[in-house]
């Protein structure tokens, strides 16, 4: 079947710290991954995506790699800020079954 | 980026009654509408998935007579939520795709629904 496991949180840094939220999937076909991110109270956007194999998304200083051989697509950040305090979270989409998987999100606090 | 517009934002209602929540692409034609329920500090869980013209496919445990969805346009979907109980107070967010290629979803704000 098709899901995403990613880290549970909370996960606090402190700012300008380097940031690693892991994800790993499981898919049949080739799925595309994302990750999304929610502030408190509202839905959620996309921060970053990658439609196949060692495809790179980055976005906003946001890095994600597409690792096949590994199943994964962990989030990363040179130097995190107290504005990307929110709730992050790894998806999947497959054609097969015109749906997402959403990972069970994970929880940033970035400190002063 | 494209926009989902959901509305209302925030609406209480009293048990018993019902309650619609509008999801609109304003930018795009979305061909597939997703509706989700959040519960606090979880995940997001689909509700169901709908196709502009035809009907919703609803995910496993959840009541089709009680969260109506209708997805009239490829602008449009809506969920109803009949006969509201305290127990369907939750955040409902919608999102929609274009289709083809193209997989990312846009989000809605999200729906804070409280039933009392």
């Amino acid at each position: 079947g098709n899901s995403v496991t990613q880290m549970e949180g909370p996960v606090t840094l402190s700012e300008e710290a380097f940031l690693t939220i892991n994800c790993t999937y499981t898919a049949t076909g080739y799925p595309s991954l994302f990750w999304y991110v929610q502030y408190p109270g509202e839905g959620l956007q996309l921060l970053l995506k990658a439609t196949k194999a060692d495809d790179k998304g980055s976005n906003k200083g946001f890095e994600a790699t597409y690792r096949k051989e590994t199943t994964s697509f962990h989030l990363e950040k040179g130097s995190v800020q107290v504005s990307d305090s929110a709730v992050y979270f790894c998806a999947l989409f497959t054609y097969n079954f015109n749906k997402f998987y959403f990972g069970s999100g994970t929880k940033l606090n970035v400190k002063p | 980026g494209a926009v989902v517009s959901q509305h209302p934002s925030r609406v209480i209602c009293k048990s018993g009654t019902s309650v619609k929540i509008e999801c609109r692409s304003l930018d795009f034609q979305a061909t597939t509408m997703f509706w989700y329920r959040q519960f606090p500090k979880k995940s997001l869980m689909l509700m169901a998935t709908s196709n502009e013209g035809s009907k919703a496919t609803y995910e496993q445990g959840v009541e089709k007579d009680k969260f109506l969805i209708n997805h009239a346009s490829l602008t449009l979907s809506t969920l109803t939520v009949t006969s509201a109980h305290p127990e369907d107070s939750s955040f409902y967010i919608c999102s929609a795709r274009t289709g083809g290629t193209n997989t990312e979803a846009f989000f809605g704000q999200g729906t804070r629904l409280t039933v009392v």
